[in-house]
């Protein structure tokens, strides 16, 4: 267990639908990091939050944004769904020189 | 812009054979480098990592070492087992941000 919870663990939508994937960091962890993997495919940098602020994008669509709260929780939105957004996403959580601990991701099917 | 590669993307072994798997990064600023496996239907994990003041580390069957002037850095699994079959990613990471660039991959499979 890395200490990094995700909810929920399997999302099934329709095209054009909006939904929103939740993480929570390690405790004491102030960057979070947003990863979408596709079938039989690596880890694509989405977002990276640190302390509520953005810090780095990655390869994100304009239909997809994240934040990250006060208690450091963080939330990737996903709106106007598409069949190509079907999905495992990933929540990391990192204290910082790069050792980032991983959620158990969520699955997403869009239908 | 930053690049990590990673080869091979799939690799088949006999259980008890060893497996190597070798990762060539682009920034030469980079310092640290950790391996995650992932499951089938699970997150990456942490499996080990190395820093750049460090050529090798080793934890019971595996290994990492690294070569700063080659920029290349290598994954050793010894006396493989059914269950190291998982995909394998490797990382580099740069000091002065907290970006870490993944490699693509590789698929391991050990055949009993």
């Amino acid at each position: 267990d890395s200490g990094v919870t995700q909810t929920p663990k399997h999302l099934i939508t329709a095209t054009g639908q909006r939904v929103t994937l939740r993480c929570s960091p390690r405790s004491g962890d102030l960057s979070v990091y947003w990863y979408q993997q596709s079938l039989d495919q690596g880890l694509q940098f989405l977002i990276q939050y640190y302390n509520g602020e953005e810090r780095a994008k990655g390869n994100i669509l304009e239909r997809f944004s994240a934040q990250q709260f006060p208690d450091l929780h963080s939330e990737l939105n996903l709106s106007s769904l598409e069949l190509g957004d079907s999905a495992l996403y990933f929540c990391a959580s990192s204290v910082g020189e790069g050792l980032q601990y991983f959620g158990p991701g969520t699955r997403l099917t869009v239908t | 812009g930053e690049n990590v590669e990673q080869h091979p993307s799939t690799l088949s072994v006999q259980e008890g054979d060893s497996a190597v798997i070798k990762c060539t990064y682009s920034d030469s600023a980079s310092n640290y480098f950790p391996w995650y496996k992932q499951e089938l239907g699970k997150g990456p994990q942490l499996i080990i990592d190395i820093r750049s003041n460090v050529g090798e580390k080793k934890d019971q069957r595996i290994a990492v070492t690294l070569n700063k002037t080659a920029k290349h850095f290598s994954l050793h699994i010894t006396e493989t087992q059914p269950e190291d079959s998982a995909v394998y990613f490797c990382a580099a990471s740069h000091p002065s941000y907290d970006k870490v660039i993944f490699g693509p991959g590789t698929s391991l499979s050990v055949i009993p």
